[in-house]
């Protein structure tokens, strides 16, 4: 069964920074491309990053480019996101998800992490 | 950017009846356009994908159609459990990865 947990998510003032992570379990984890997708409160969902199986091709929405930064370590199945200079519309359920095979959409997602920038 | 707007934003319908969602997109998205349910609390879910192919385990009642830019996601008879929000995603032209707003499937 795939699993996908999320953690790392908190409150954070302007201009700080966080790390999300999420720990896959349940599939050949270097053999997908695995995104971050976000959803504000009472809001719709918003892609946010992606990484490829390997870890060698990321993307990015342009809103965070510069700002937030992908990887993946797939000796411990885990996905990352580096997020620095937060700002107030940054604030999201953050959801992991898992790319299927030959398209880029996610079959698989986790439960989410709520990042919260605040003063 | 390929743009995706859903509408109605909001459906009423009672259980048992039909419910018809669309999905268009500002350019045409070829058959790569997939269907996710969430409901509240809880992460989305692929229902559909290229389309009109079910993901592993989604009920017959559920059916994608479309192609292009113009796209309907069918319940064909509503179940208590399928009152939730329903995105649209288009993967045809990347990145940005892009989703529409929302459908609101409420009961009537």
């Amino acid at each position: 069964e795939v699993q996908l947990l999320e953690s790392g998510g908190g409150l954070v003032q302007p201009g700080g920074s966080l790390r999300l992570s999420c720990a896959a379990s349940g599939f050949t984890f270097s053999s997908y491309a695995m995104s971050w997708v976000r959803q504000a409160p009472g809001k719709g969902l918003e892609w946010v990053s992606e990484i490829s199986g390997s870890g060698g091709s990321t993307y990015y929405t342009d809103s965070v480019k510069g700002r937030f930064t992908v990887s993946r370590d797939n000796s411990k199945n885990t996905l990352y996101l580096e997020m620095n200079s937060l700002r107030a519309e940054d604030t999201a359920v953050y959801y992991c998800a898992k790319g299927a095979v030959v398209y880029a959409l996610f079959d698989h997602w986790g439960q989410g992490t709520l990042t919260t920038v605040s003063s | 950017e390929i743009v995706m707007t859903q509408s109605p934003a909001t459906l009423s319908v009672s259980p048992g009846e039909r419910a018809t969602l669309s999905c268009r997109a500002s350019q045409s998205v070829s058959i790569n356009l997939a269907w996710y349910q969430q409901k509240p609390g809880q992460a989305p879910r692929l229902l559909i994908y290229g389309a009109s192919t079910r993901a592993t385990g989604i009920p017959a009642r559920f059916s994608g159609s479309g192609s292009g830019t113009e796209f309907t996601l069918t319940i064909s008879s509503l179940q208590s459990e399928d009152f939730a929000i329903y995105y649209c995603q288009q993967y045809h032209d990347w990145p940005p990865l892009t989703f529409g707003g929302g459908t609101k499937v409420e009961i009537k």
